[in-house]
C-alpha cells in the first residue's frame, strides 16, 4: 500500500529536550516536506526537499532541522523544543516532474505537545 | 511575498445543495498549480482537485469543480449535491515548483 508514515502519532515531552519524528514514504518519491498546521494560521511550511541530500528551507525553519540521506525517509529533528513548537505536524511526498506536479500525499500527523 | 488568502473561516451548506469555497493567492510567477484539499475530523490531508495555471480549462473531480481565474488570481471551489461526508475544513494551496503555501482554510458545515 502507497503511504506516507510519521512516528510518533502523539508526542509530549519538555523544554529542551532534544526529539525526532521520522517519515518515510514508499512511492519513489523525489520530494518531501514538513508542515506545521496552527489553528487560524493553516499549514506552514517548515523544510521541504528535491532529492537526496537537498533540503530547503520553508517559511517557518527556525527552530528544526532536517536531513535527506535516504530517499524514503526525511527526518524532522527538534534539537531544543520550545513551547511555541506545540503543533500539528504532518510530513508529505510527491513526485516531481517536468509539468511541476507535486500532487502531495500526506503522512498521518504527529501532534507534539512541548511543556 | 506568496500568498494565499481564504476569506470565509466558515461556511454552512443544505444537504443536497451547492457551495462555493473561495481562495485568492498573490504570485508573480506565471507557471505554478493550485490545490484544494480537505480535511475531515480524522486529521487526513486529502487532495481534492487540482488546476496547472497554463491550463484555461476548469478542473473538475465528479461533485468538485473550480473557477479559476488567472488574471484576477482567483481559485474558488464549487462542491455540487453536498453530502454530509463533506463536513471537513478546506485548505487551498499554491506551489510554483518548491515551495507550498496554504491558505488558512475553510470550515464546512453540512445540515442534514
Amino acid at each position: 500500500e502507497a503511504q506516507v508514515t510519521q512516528n510518533p502519532r502523539y508526542l509530549i515531552t519538555v523544554t529542551g529536550k532534544k526529539l525526532t519524528v521520522t517519515c518515510s514514504q514508499n512511492m519513489n518519491h523525489e520530494y518531501m516536506s514538513w508542515y506545521r498546521q496552527d489553528p487560524g494560521l493553516g499549514l506552514r511550511q517548515i523544510y521541504y526537499s528535491m532529492n537526496v541530500e537537498v533540503t530547503d528551507k520553508g517559511d517557518v525553519p527556525e527552530g528544526y532541522k532536517v536531513s535527506r540521506k535516504e530517499k524514503r525517509n526525511f527526518p524532522l529533528i527538534l534539537e531544543s523544543p520550545s513551547p511555541n513548537q506545540t503543533s500539528l505536524y504532518f510530513c508529505a511526498s510527491s513526485f516531481t516532474g517536468s509539468y511541476k506536479s507535486y500532487e502531495q500525499y500526506f503522512g498521518p500527523g504527529t501532534r507534539l505537545t512541548v511543556t | 511575498a506568496q500568498t494565499v488568502t481564504q476569506s470565509q473561516p466558515e461556511m454552512s451548506v443544505q444537504e443536497a445543495e451547492t457551495v462555493t469555497l473561495s481562495c485568492t493567492y498573490d504570485t508573480s510567477e506565471s507557471d505554478y498549480y493550485l490545490f484544494w484539499y480537505k480535511q475531515p475530523p480524522s486529521r487526513q490531508m486529502i487532495l481534492v482537485i487540482r488546476q496547472e495555471a497554463y491550463k484555461q480549462q476548469n478542473a473538475t473531480e465528479n461533485r468538485f469543480s473550480v473557477n479559476f481565474q488567472k488574471a484576477a488570481k482567483s481559485f474558488s471551489l464549487k462542491i455540487s449535491d453536498s453530502q454530509l461526508g463533506d463536513a471537513a475544513m478546506y485548505f487551498c494551496a499554491y506551489n510554483t515548483g518548491n515551495q507550498f503555501y496554504f491558505g488558512t482554510g475553510t470550515s464546512l458545515t453540512v445540515i442534514p
